[in-house]
């Protein structure tokens, strides 16, 4: 069976403070993972990692992949009280490119 | 570009009733769509995959009959919560991508809530 888990599941830091958001995944037929973060309705595109070890940086956002040990990063520096949503990560599998996402990481982002 | 519109986004009805959700791919063609589900504070879960001129591909646990899946056309996919209960109240959202190995694009949303 399918499993993908995120920690920490809940976070609260204060701006301009560093946090890695981790995701580890089990699945068969593996293609891709993905980053996603949800504020109120849908959930936007972060990152899409493919390859092992090649980190993908957009602003103050960074992920990288560990295939061999299934698992993912996402980093945010110097965060900001735009940053607070869920972060969900999801292994996208060969079949149908389906996407199962993990719990999420409630991320809070105060003063 | 790679736009996902979802209607309506909140329904309110009485127990019993049949409600259908339209996701609409608006500047790319979709054969694959997707239909979640999510509680409260919590994750999405994958209902079903849709696919366009086929039967529906259900996950584990979701009920076929219960959650009707019509994909007619490469641009819409349709979910109908048939004999809507209390407990089918939550979040579906819909998504699609326009190729493969791509990213996932959501609707917004719809926001259901049963009587």
């Amino acid at each position: 069976e399918d499993k993908v888990v995120q920690s920490p599941l809940s976070l609260v830091v204060h701006e301009g403070d560093t946090v890695t958001l981790n995701c580890s995944y089990e699945v068969t037929n593996f293609r891709s993972l993905l980053w996603y973060k949800q504020e109120k309705k849908a959930p936007t595109f972060l990152f899409m990692l493919t390859s092992s070890g090649i980190e993908k940086k957009s602003g103050r956002l960074s992920s990288i992949l560990d295939k061999k040990e299934l698992f993912s990063i996402l980093n945010i520096t110097a965060t900001q009280t735009g940053d607070s949503a869920i972060y969900l990560c999801g292994p996208m599998k060969t079949s149908y490119d389906k996407v199962i996402f993990g719990p999420g990481t409630s991320l809070s982002v105060i003063p | 570009g790679a736009v996902v519109s979802q209607h309506p986004s909140r329904v309110i009805c009485k127990s019993g009733t049949s409600v259908k959700i339209e996701c609409r791919s608006l500047d790319f063609q979709a054969t694959t769509m997707f239909w979640y589900r999510q509680f409260p504070k919590k994750s999405l879960m994958l209902m079903a995959t849709s696919n366009e001129g086929s039967k529906a591909t259900y996950e584990q646990g979701v009920e076929k009959d219960k959650f009707l899946i019509n994909h007619a056309s490469l641009t819409l996919s349709t979910l109908t919560v048939t004999s809507a209960h209390p407990e089918d109240s939550s979040f579906y959202i819909c998504s699609a991508s326009p190729s493969g190995n791509q990213p996932q694009h959501f609707g917004d949303g719809t926001r259901l809530s049963i009587l």
